[in-house]
């Protein structure tokens, strides 16, 4: 198993601000993922970080909103960037383990509200 | 593109009893996982049962148990003996397995598990 700390746990922050949300993984993953929960819906991936290069984002998600960094094997951050009302969701990380179907973990997510 | 479908968006149980949550999917592909996970008011997303599409018999976790029926395409999640800790927001999620599948995961919208003392 894996322990993913995210930082911060929320946030409360003026448009047009960004936002960079950290996620440390406890060992080494191959695979880091970005999540949006909107408020009292589903999760939606906003994009898989690989290490050494560049993130592969979802359809509806675009760099420049959301830029990702990936340095190492345990860690990645996620950007909100130019922040609007409509940004509020929880931000979830989640990182998956090499070989066969280990299962992916989660971090706590980051609450950010966008007043 | 796969999609995953929990028609209960809210579900009660009397605590001790017994409580059964639905999921359909719909996917193309042969095999691929299958998993429940749990998130409660802490925001936390745990893992509570998963299931390889491949393997016939169902998972089972101790007071968790699901009725894998592969050619309807549906995953329910049944909790025995419920408790107060059970309640929380569950979704039923699906993953691609194998060679240029992708390893994200497709999530329902959730079924919302109150408990009742």
């Amino acid at each position: 198993s894996a322990v993913i700390s995210q930082k911060p746990s929320r946030d409360i922050c003026q448009r047009g601000t960004s936002l960079t949300i950290q996620c440390q993984v406890d060992s080494q993953v191959t695979m880091m993922f970005w999540y949006r929960q909107q408020p009292g819906q589903s999760l939606t991936l906003i994009a898989t970080a690989n290490q050494g290069s560049e993130a592969t984002y979802e359809s509806g998600f675009v760099i420049d909103k959301f830029p990702i960094s990936r340095p190492n094997l345990t860690f990645s951050t996620l950007t909100v960037s130019n922040m609007s009302p409509e940004d509020s969701s929880i931000y979830l990380c989640s990182a998956k383990g090499t070989g066969g179907w280990t299962e992916a973990f989660f971090g706590q997510g980051t609450r950010l509200t966008v007043v | 593109a796969q999609t995953v479908t929990q028609s209960q968006p809210e579900m009660s149980v009397q605590e001790a009893e017994t409580v059964t949550l639905s999921c359909t999917y719909d996917t193309s592909e042969s095999d691929y996982y299958l998993f429940w996970y749990k998130q409660p008011p802490s925001r936390q997303m745990i893992l509570v049962i998963r299931q390889e599409a491949y393997k016939q018999q169902n998972a089972t976790e101790n007071r968790f148990s699901v009725n894998f029926q592969k050619a309807a395409k549906s995953f329910s999640l049944k909790i025995s003996d419920s408790q107060l800790g059970d309640a929380a927001m569950y979704f039923c999620a699906y993953r691609s397995i194998g060679q240029g599948g992708s390893e994200k995961l497709v999530f329902g919208k959730g079924t919302k598990l109150t408990v009742n003392p």
